[in-house]
């Protein structure tokens, strides 16, 4: 079946250093890419998404950047800050299906002060 | 927050009961789904509905089944408990104004002894 692989499962960064989670999928029908931010014991919450019709995608300290041809999508966040600690979560639209998602299995991102 | 919310919050079975797991919404969504979350492994989709008696496999459905007679309310069933379907458990809505962007409610943490 279809699947999103995240990289790394972990990630764990300097306060004011940028961090960079990469996604891959499968299903060449895609064509939405949210990315959710779940911080411990809460739900998981949308922080930036990008359609197939665009590249890059910017929202202050945090990017995404998508690669069609090679099925592959990134998360950036620079300055990193202590409250950018979290479980990060890509996800990918299947087919042509407006809204059903699948998601990759998330990276915990620790910023150290 | 979008108006999602789930009940019970918290719940404790005994394997072999049936256990029913309610997700209402406000937002007048058309998808709602319901994910659920255990370690290493993300958040994984059970099942989904498209609409009032429409729904369909996700990939983890076995063991479960689910019912929305109403737009707002969609049900998640376990019909024998087991202790592997102890999990977080997530609802989701979609299919509002931006169309894909997906909201999640509180989750219910069941846990079956």
């Amino acid at each position: 079946g279809e699947n999103v692989e995240q990289h790394p499962s972990t990630l764990s960064v300097q306060e004011g250093d940028s961090a960079v989670i990469k996604c891959t999928y499968s299903d060449s029908a895609s064509n939405y890419f949210p990315w959710y931010k779940q911080e411990l014991g809460k739900r998981p919450q949308l922080i930036i998404d990008i359609r197939s019709n665009v590249g890059e995608k910017k929202d202050q300290r945090i990017a995404v950047t998508l690669n069609k041809t090679a099925k592959h999508f990134s998360l950036h966040i620079t300055e990193t800050q202590p409250e950018d600690s979290a479980v990060y979560f890509c996800a990918a639209s299947l087919g042509g299906s407006q809204g059903n998602l699948i998601f990759g299995k998330g990276t915990k991102l620790s910023v150290k002060p | 927050d979008a108006g999602i919310t789930q009940s019970p919050r918290h719940k404790v079975t005994e394997t072999g009961t049936p256990v029913t797991l309610r997700c209402h919404q406000t937002e007048n969504h058309r998808y709602m789904y319901w994910y659920r979350q255990d370690p290493g492994h993300g958040l994984r989709l059970i099942h989904y509905s498209y609409g009032v008696k429409d729904t369909d496999k996700g990939e983890v459905s076995d063991g479960y089944s689910v019912s929305r007679s109403k737009t707002e309310d969609f049900l998640l069933t376990l019909e024998s408990a087991t202790s592997s379907q102890t999990s977080v458990y997530f609802c989701a809505i979609s299919g509002g104004q931006t169309d894909t962007e997906a909201f999640f409610g509180q989750g219910t943490r069941l846990t079956v002894v």
